[in-house]
């Protein structure tokens, strides 16, 4: 299993421009989510899903949009990015399923800065 | 709202000892998960150890353990035998398994130095 794999690795992008970033999992996971992390802190959760179809908002969800139309893939929108939105994404996956783990597991993530 | 606490910014400790980084957290609710996240220069966000609030006994891995006082809302990771590998990022988060949104809240981190 490749786990959770995340695209791009980098980008730069021009303030106003727009994006997706992609998110992936092979392991027939239920959940997934989003979060960004800025420079000396923790994560934050910005949207997650609790399967195909069905997305909620986190705790930073402004400026960004998600869709989960299959189990495996979660991509995140950001459009008309702003320098704010410079931070390190990360996608994460938990199988969600009853008397499962609550353990996340999470992608390499994306850097992406906004100039 | 669930609040995470890292009061430790930086710890530096000499390979082969022993070093605790300290982690206090907020939450109303009774049941709920703990966990340590290692975050090396790679970004990766790695597992190190896990514990159910229902759970009394303290969890451990290897050379990870975690002090666990519930009442007092406090969750502390103790390295021994520090490793040069051990040198990371660590985050402690928390879970709630009530309503509102899913997801960890994580503190904003402990930077561990292993001094060789």
């Amino acid at each position: 299993n490749a786990g959770v794999t995340q695209t791009p690795k980098f980008r730069i992008l021009k303030i106003g421009q727009s994006m997706t970033l992609q998110c992936a999992q092979d392991m027939n996971h239920n959940y997934m989510y989003w979060y960004r992390q800025d420079p000396g802190m923790g994560l934050k959760l910005i949207y997650y899903s609790v399967g195909a179809g069905i997305t909620d908002k986190g705790e930073v969800p402004n400026g960004y949009n998600v869709s989960r139309s299959t189990t495996e893939d979660f991509p995140l929108r950001l459009e008309l990015a702003a320098p704010s939105q410079t931070s390190v994404y990360f996608c994460a996956s938990r199988p969600g399923l009853a008397g499962g783990s609550d353990t996340q597991y999470f992608g390499p993530g994306t850097r992406l800065t906004v100039l | 709202a669930q609040t995470v606490t890292q009061s430790q910014p930086e710890m530096s400790v000499q390979e082969a000892e022993t070093v605790t980084l300290s982690c206090t957290y907020d939450t109303s609710e009774s049941d709920y998960y703990l966990f340590w996240y290692k975050q090396p220069p790679s970004r990766q966000m790695i597992l190190v150890i896990r514990q159910e609030a229902y759970k009394q006994q303290n969890a451990t891995e290897n050379r990870f353990s975690v002090n666990f006082q519930k009442a007092a809302k406090s969750f502390s990771l103790k390295i021994s035998d520090s490793q040069l590998g051990d040198a990371a990022m660590y985050f402690c988060a928390h879970k709630g398994k009530g309503g509102g949104a899913d997801g960890l809240t994580f503190g904003k981190g402990t930077h561990l130095i292993i001094q060789p």
